[in-house]
């Protein structure tokens, strides 16, 4: 079946340095979607990609798709306090009505 | 608006006792999700229902049952609780079924003894 792993696991950086995670799939995916979960909290959703090579922004976050739309990636520019939590991305399979696999997540802490 | 919608927050069952975790949403969503998390394994799928009256298999859905009876609710039963279920449990709701965004409840705490 579908796999979606992430890398790291977990990501310690100083206050004010950049961070990147990055998301695999074993197949080829219709779209990818990215949440946060902060620490005791729920996942919330931050945004999906559906293209080829799309790249968006949210203010310090930039999120990727992938060309073979099999990858994508999240970086966030100096980091805050407020950034803390648990990152995942999300994706179907790209043959339609197959369910939402999550990856394994990356948890990021900061270092004030 | 309440969203999604989850009760109990917490609860500590023994080995062999049922339960039943609710989940409801005021979103007119037909889509709605169980999940579990447990440290390390990130978000795995129970089971999903696309509309009342339909439900189908996650990843890892032995020893729970769904039923959706309407569009609103999506229970998820525990029918004999073992040690392996303690988790973390989120119920999920959205339009679609793998597009859109989901919308999580604020999660079910589950302790089996």
């Amino acid at each position: 079946g579908q796999q979606v792993m992430q890398i790291p696991q977990y990501q310690h950086v100083q206050e004010g340095e950049d961070f990147t995670t990055y998301c695999n799939s074993s197949t080829t995916l219709s779209n990818i979607q990215w949440y946060k979960q902060r620490p005791g909290g729920h996942p919330v959703f931050l945004i999906q990609l559906v293209k080829s090579g799309e790249v968006k922004k949210q203010k310090r976050l930039t999120f990727q798709f992938g060309e073979a739309k099999k990858n994508s990636s999240l970086h966030i520019t100096a980091t805050q306090t407020t950034d803390v939590g648990t990152y995942f991305c999300a994706g179907p399979a790209n043959f339609g009505n197959e369910k939402l696999t999550f990856g394994t997540g990356t948890r990021l802490t900061i270092i004030p | 608006n309440a969203g999604v919608t989850q009760t109990p927050k917490f609860q500590v069952l023994k080995t062999g006792q049922s339960m039943t975790l609710q989940c409801a949403q005021d979103m007119n969503h037909e889509y709605m999700s169980w999940y579990r998390q447990d440290p390390g394994m990130g978000l795995r799928l129970i089971h999903y229902s696309v509309g009342a009256g339909i439900t189908d298999q996650g990843e890892v859905p032995n020893g729970y049952n769904v039923s959706r009876s309407t569009t609103e609710d999506f229970p998820l039963r525990l029918l004999s609780a073992a040690p392996s279920q303690t988790s973390v449990y989120f119920c999920a709701s959205s339009y679609g079924q793998t597009t859109g965004e989901l919308f999580f409840g604020e999660g079910s705490r589950l302790t089996v003894l």
